[in-house]
C-alpha cells in the first residue's frame, strides 16, 4: 500500500508569493494532520481534520495560513503571502486510529 | 497540563553499546496512548511503537525494547547492541484519549549518534 504522499518535496519561493502544499492520505484513514517542524520550535501541529472536517486549527500561526480537505483523498495547506519565517519542513500525517503515519515532508524555503 | 519531556538532547555511543532514551509524560487523562517515532537523517518520521495506558507490559522487538511505568510516568526506549543505522532523532509522543481525538503532544526529541 502507498503511504502518505506529499508534493512538492522541496519548494523554494520568494517572500510574498503564494505557496500550496499537497497531501494524499493513506486510503481509508479518516484523520489528517498538518505539522510544521523547525529547529527552534520542533514539531508543531497546525491543524487536523476528521472525515474531511477541520476539527482543531488552533495551531495555525496566522491568517496567512489556510488548509482545506475537499475530499477524503486530498488536502492542501496554503500560505499567502509567504514570509522567510515560514521556512520549515511541513509534514502531513494520516491515521485510522491512534497511530499516525507521516508523509516524507515538504521542505519549504522562503527567500 | 499535557506534556512530554525528553531531557536528553543528544546522546553519542559507540557501536554495539546499549543505549536508553528517556521519556517522561504528564497528563490528567486516565486513558491515553504513548508512542515512539524515529526520524533518520533522510527526514521522514517512522512509527515504532504504540502503548496504551492500560497495558504496562514491556515490549521487545528485536534489538528494541520499551519500558512503560505508570508509577513514574515514564516510557523509556532501549536499543541493545546499537548500530550506525540507529543514528536518528527519536521522538516520544502522548495522545490523551479525550473525546476520541488523537491529537499528539510530542517531546523535543533525542538525537542519537552511533559511532562506528
Amino acid at each position: 500500500d502507498a503511504g502518505v504522499i506529499q508534493s512538492p518535496r522541496h519548494e523554494v519561493t520568494e517572500m510574498g508569493q503564494e505557496v500550496t502544499l499537497r497531501c494524499k492520505p493513506i486510503s481509508g484513514h479518516d484523520y489528517l494532520f498538518w505539522y510544521r517542524q523547525t529547529m527552534m520550535r520542533g514539531l508543531e501541529l497546525l491543524i487536523y481534520f476528521n472525515n474531511n472536517v477541520p476539527i482543531d486549527d488552533s495551531g495555525m500561526p496566522e491568517d496567512r495560513f489556510s488548509a482545506k480537505m475537499p475530499n477524503a483523498s486530498f488536502s492542501t495547506l496554503k500560505i499567502q503571502p509567504s514570509e522567510p519565517r515560514d521556512s520549515a519542513v511541513y509534514f502531513c500525517a494520516s491515521s485510522l486510529s491512534s497511530e499516525q503515519f507521516f508523509g516524507p515532508g515538504t521542505r519549504l524555503t522562503v527567500l | 497540563a499535557q506534556k512530554v519531556t525528553q531531557a536528553q538532547t543528544e546522546i553519542s555511543v559507540v557501536e554495539k553499546e546499549d543505549v536508553t532514551l528517556d521519556c517522561v509524560y504528564e497528563t490528567r487523562d486516565t486513558t491515553y496512548y504513548l508512542f515512539w517515532y524515529k526520524q533518520p537523517p533522510s527526514g521522514e518520521l517512522v512509527f515504532l511503537i504504540r502503548r496504551n495506558s492500560f497495558d504496562e507490559q514491556n515490549e521487545i522487538s528485536g534489538r528494541y525494547s520499551w519500558n512503560f511505568q505508570k508509577s513514574t510516568s515514564s516510557f523509556n526506549f532501549t536499543i541493545t547492541a546499537s548500530q550506525v543505522v540507529d543514528s536518528a532523532v527519536y521522538f516520544c509522543a502522548l495522545t490523551p484519549f479525550t473525546s476520541g481525538t488523537y491529537k499528539y503532544i510530542f517531546g523535543t526529541g533525542t538525537r542519537l549518534k552511533v559511532l562506528a
